[in-house]
């Protein structure tokens, strides 16, 4: 089973800060977080991805509690291209992961 | 990622046949893995190989088999006895293979369909 949870659909205005949370209550202590993200029918894009610290790139940032148990993936000016399905992933395990819609 | 190739793009099988989805990497990583996509849901690992000679099953395995004689290849085999085998395959990779800590590369993937 997944490791993590996350909301199904989340939808965002274009320009705006998308924020999607994950939790991963059962995250051991040198497990990592990653994010990535699916346009349809293509392979997942790696995005991030933090073990304790807040993580910045330049796609997006990554805020972890201090107790680790969740997470939220930033992408502080969303575009359309943004648009696709993210999963947030702990392990190798994949869960359904978020619908993100950016609307024009 | 221009480093791993899967191929067909698309794959065709017929009732009883068995098939293989190729994947092949330049990356000089050390694991690799497949995953199989259903429509509107996550990846669910099939098998791993984190060095050559040597893979382990993943969640679902039943019906599929896979090979590592060489670092660059890890072909996946849809068996007959997957009774349900249309999905969306895709190949991923890693540097290293040991404590699942690691960036994974993705291949662009291979839909396959039953007639």
């Amino acid at each position: 089973d997944a490791k993590t949870t996350q909301p199904p659909s989340m939808d965002c205005a274009e320009g705006r800060a998308a924020n999607l949370p994950c939790n991963h209550s059962t995250i051991s202590g040198n497990e990592y977080v990653y994010w990535y993200r699916q346009i349809h029918s293509q392979g997942p894009q790696y995005i991030i991805h933090g073990l304790k610290n807040n993580e910045t790139n330049e796609m997006a940032s990554l805020i972890i509690t201090e107790d680790r148990k969740s997470s939220t993936l930033i992408l502080p000016h969303a575009t359309l291209r943004d648009t696709a399905v993210y999963y947030c992933i702990v392990g190798y395990i994949f869960g359904t992961g978020t619908r993100l819609k950016v609307l024009a | 990622d221009g480093g791993i190739t899967q191929s067909p793009k698309y794959l065709f099988r017929k009732e009883g046949q068995n098939v293989t989805l190729s994947c092949e990497q330049n990356l000089n990583h050390d694991a690799m893995y497949w995953y199989r996509q259903d429509p509107g849901q996550g990846l669910r690992l099939i098998y791993y190989s984190q060095i050559v000679n040597d893979f382990q099953k993943g969640d679902i395995a039943e019906g599929y088999s896979v090979s590592r004689e060489k670092k660059e290849s890890f072909p996946l085999t849809v068996t007959s006895a997957q009774k349900n085998p249309t999905a969306f395959y895709l190949c991923a990779t890693t540097r290293f293979g040991y404590g699942f800590y690691e960036k994974l590369f993705f291949g662009s993937g291979t839909q396959l369909s039953v007639l």
